[in-house]
């Protein structure tokens, strides 16, 4: 089982652009959760996908915005880069019966740079 | 907005010390609380779902206890090694959260050999 794995490792940006990060969940998971770690901080929470659609949302502004595929692996996209939108963005994922002892798994992230 | 806290921001031991931290969390509309240890440059590991009052789990040298009435957590590592040179990340789920976790900020952990 490879886990929950997340491309690309690393991006840099320039502000006003566009960017797509994706994420393959575990094996037999089909819920996937984002979260953006920027510098000093704990991982605060973007959104949650299940069944193909946003279950929860985060205080993220719609510039973020998410997709989750037949397969369960999902997508952000972030539009209109900010320099603040620097960070480190992770993925988890976990079964998806919405309840909140489940272990979210999660994956190493991508380091995004915008310049 | 949830409030978690976890203190100190980081800790340096020597190796063999016995150390702790702590996580505090709202005590009302507790539904779990996870654990965490996250080692540079790899993903961040799950030690612990916390669910009951008065729970403790146990891993290897690393335990952890929860009081949900006063809204904290605490964690011990028995012994530490270099190894367990790690951030180490609380995260709270109220009520009607589905899932969506938490974070404190972390405690950042030393162990000198």
């Amino acid at each position: 089982d490879a886990g929950v794995t997340q491309s690309p490792t690393h991006l840099i940006k320039t502000r006003g652009q566009q960017v797509t990060l994706r994420c393959s969940p575990k094996s037999g998971h089909d819920t996937v959760s984002w979260y953006q770690q920027a510098l000093g901080q704990g991982p605060q929470f973007i959104f949650q996908y299940y069944e193909e659609e946003e279950r929860q949302r985060g205080n993220f502004p719609d510039r973020f915005s998410g997709h989750q595929f037949p397969n369960y692996s999902s997508e952000l996209n972030v539009n209109a880069l900010l320099l603040g939108d620097s960070a480190l963005y992770l993925c988890a994922s976990s079964l998806g019966t919405a309840l909140s002892t489940d272990t979210q798994y999660f994956g190493p992230g991508t380091r995004l740079t915008v310049l | 907005i949830l409030n978690v806290e976890q203190s100190p921001q980081s800790l340096h031991v020597q190796e063999g010390d016995s150390t702790n931290f702590t996580c505090s969390f709202p005590s009302s509309n507790f539904y779990a609380l996870h654990w965490y240890r996250w080692e540079t440059a790899k993903s961040p590991e799950a030690l612990f779902v916390m669910t009951l009052n008065g729970d403790e789990k146990k891993k290897g040298r690393i335990s952890a206890t929860l009081n949900t009435k006063e809204g904290y957590s605490y964690l011990y590592i028995k012994g530490s090694q270099p190894e367990d040179s790690a951030t180490y990340l609380c995260a709270f789920i109220g009520g009607t959260s589905y899932g969506k976790l938490t974070f404190g900020q972390g405690t950042i952990l030393t162990v000198h050999p």
